[in-house]
């Protein structure tokens, strides 16, 4: 069964500073990757997707994240933080029927 | 007007107790999820349904089970509630056509307590 981790559970951060949020796939065979963030007390909403071509994929709100296989990974990049990016991010990736396999989240705080 | 509902927002319950989680959309997707999130695990599919004649287990579906009335409806109900089911439910749809793998949409989250 495919797995996905997120390897930082809370990443504190400093407003304006770059922040990387990481992720591990564990799948070997066509990869499709997408990152979702949730706002306090909000539900989840597409950041950004992975599903073939250029490897660094755009998304919202300034979003970036980059696709390697090599190292089976994901991670999600900013290069300068809000406050309004304070929010839990997610990595999944779905499977047959766009089931999505989610991994445990990571908190990002944005002090200011 | 948000284009997946979820009723109710917030619940608290009793062990023994039966409970129904009600989502309803506006999107006219095909595709319901239930999901539960659980601090640190994410999210976890418990039923998904592909319309209305389809309804399948996910990971972790025993204890629970739904009911999809209509292509805009899928309710997920907990027969007898135990505190452990305690967490935040969530609701989500998603489209069949064009892609494989299309986005799914979230609605806002039922967070249920069990006593």
């Amino acid at each position: 069964a495919q797995s996905v981790t997120q390897l930082d559970s809370q990443v504190p951060v400093f407003e304006e500073a770059p922040v990387e949020l990481r992720c591990n796939y564990s799948s070997s065979v066509s990869v499709y990757l997408f990152w979702y963030v949730q706002y306090p007390n909000q539900g989840l909403q597409l950041l950004l997707k992975y599903l073939s071509g250029s490897t660094l994929v755009k998304g919202i709100n300034g979003f970036e994240a980059e696709f390697n296989k090599s190292q089976t990974s994901f991670h999600l990049r900013k290069p300068s933080v809000h406050i309004s990016d304070t929010a839990e991010y997610f990595c999944a990736e779905p499977c047959a029927g766009n089931k999505l396999t989610f991994g445990g989240g990571t908190r990002v705080l944005v002090k200011p | 007007d948000a284009d997946v509902t979820q009723t109710p927002r917030n619940r608290i319950t009793k062990t023994g107790k039966r409970i129904m989680l009600e989502c309803s959309q506006t999107k006219g997707h095909d595709r319901m999820y239930w999901y539960r999130q659980d601090p640190g695990l994410g999210l976890r599919l418990i039923y998904y349904s592909f319309d209305v004649k389809d309804i399948n287990k996910g990971e972790i579906s025993d204890g629970y089970s739904v009911s999809r009335q209509a292509q805009a409806k899928f309710s997920l109900s907990l027969e007898s509630a135990i505190p452990n089911q305690t967490a935040l439910y969530f609701c989500a749809t998603s489209d069949s056509s064009g892609t494989a793998y299309n986005e799914q949409f979230f609605g806002p989250g039922t967070r249920l307590t069990v006593l």
